[in-house]
């Protein structure tokens, strides 16, 4: 298994330049999320999905949209890039939690590091 | 979401016993305690959860007093390869699986 894998690893835009991020997860796991880590800081949650054809905002979801067309793969997109979008980006996938000893465990993806000039 | 607290950072020697406190005077009744580990470049990694008491796995204690107010995360006997950030979260199942990342606890450990 590849478990939770990112789309680019690397990117640099310019600012108003649009852009969307890949996250996909071979682990049949029905939520899935999008976090950005600035430096020194812990992770913000941007968006997260329950299931296939859901999404939801998180504590910082403005100029950011989601989609989660299948169950596999989350895509994280920005439509006009500003500086202030300069991070990385993990996305991350999980069980349901019922039945499950450990359901509050996420899976974690290498990242993308953004540049917005 | 329950707010945690937690120190900045600490410092440890290889072969020392680490333990990590962290608060969370609003714990609610469903709240979990979770507690992830980050290296530089990598995303987070699950380490242990509980809800009371005491869990203990292959890499780490959880120690939750009655109150639940606070846990603290236990490292038995470091070694420089523990060297990363350790975040503290609570949360519970009805949440979507949502967790709120602290700043966490960045450990040094030196040999």
């Amino acid at each position: 298994n590849a478990g939770v894998t990112q789309t680019p690893k690397f990117r640099v835009l310019k600012t108003g330049q649009s852009m969307t991020l890949l996250c996909a997860q071979d682990m049949n796991h029905e939520y899935m999320y999008w976090y950005r880590q600035d430096p020194g800081m812990g992770l913000r949650l941007i968006h997260y999905s329950v299931g296939e054809g859901t999404t939801a905002k998180g504590e910082v979801p403005d100029g950011y949209n989601v989609s989660r067309l299948k169950k596999q793969n989350f895509l994280l997109g920005l439509e006009s890039a500003a500086p202030s979008q300069t991070s990385v980006y993990f996305c991350a996938s999980s069980y349901t939690g019922q039945g499950r000893v450990k359901w509050n465990e996420q899976f974690f993806g290498p990242g993308t590091r953004l540049t917005v000039l | 979401l329950a707010k945690t607290t937690q120190p900045i950072s600490m410092d440890s020697y290889e072969g020392q016993e680490v333990n990590i406190t962290c608060s969370h005077n609003n714990i609610a009744t469903n709240d979990y305690i979770t507690w992830y580990q980050q290296f530089p470049s990598q995303g987070p990694r699950f380490i242990i959860q509980g809800y009371k008491t005491k869990v203990t796995n292959e890499v780490a204690s959880l120690f939750i007093p009655a109150d639940r107010k606070s846990s603290t995360l236990s490292l038995p006997r470091v070694s420089l390869s523990d060297t990363a950030v350790y975040y503290c979260l609570v949360g519970a199942r009805s949440q979507g699986g949502k967790l709120i990342f602290g700043q966490g606890t960045e450990l040094s450990v030196k040999p």
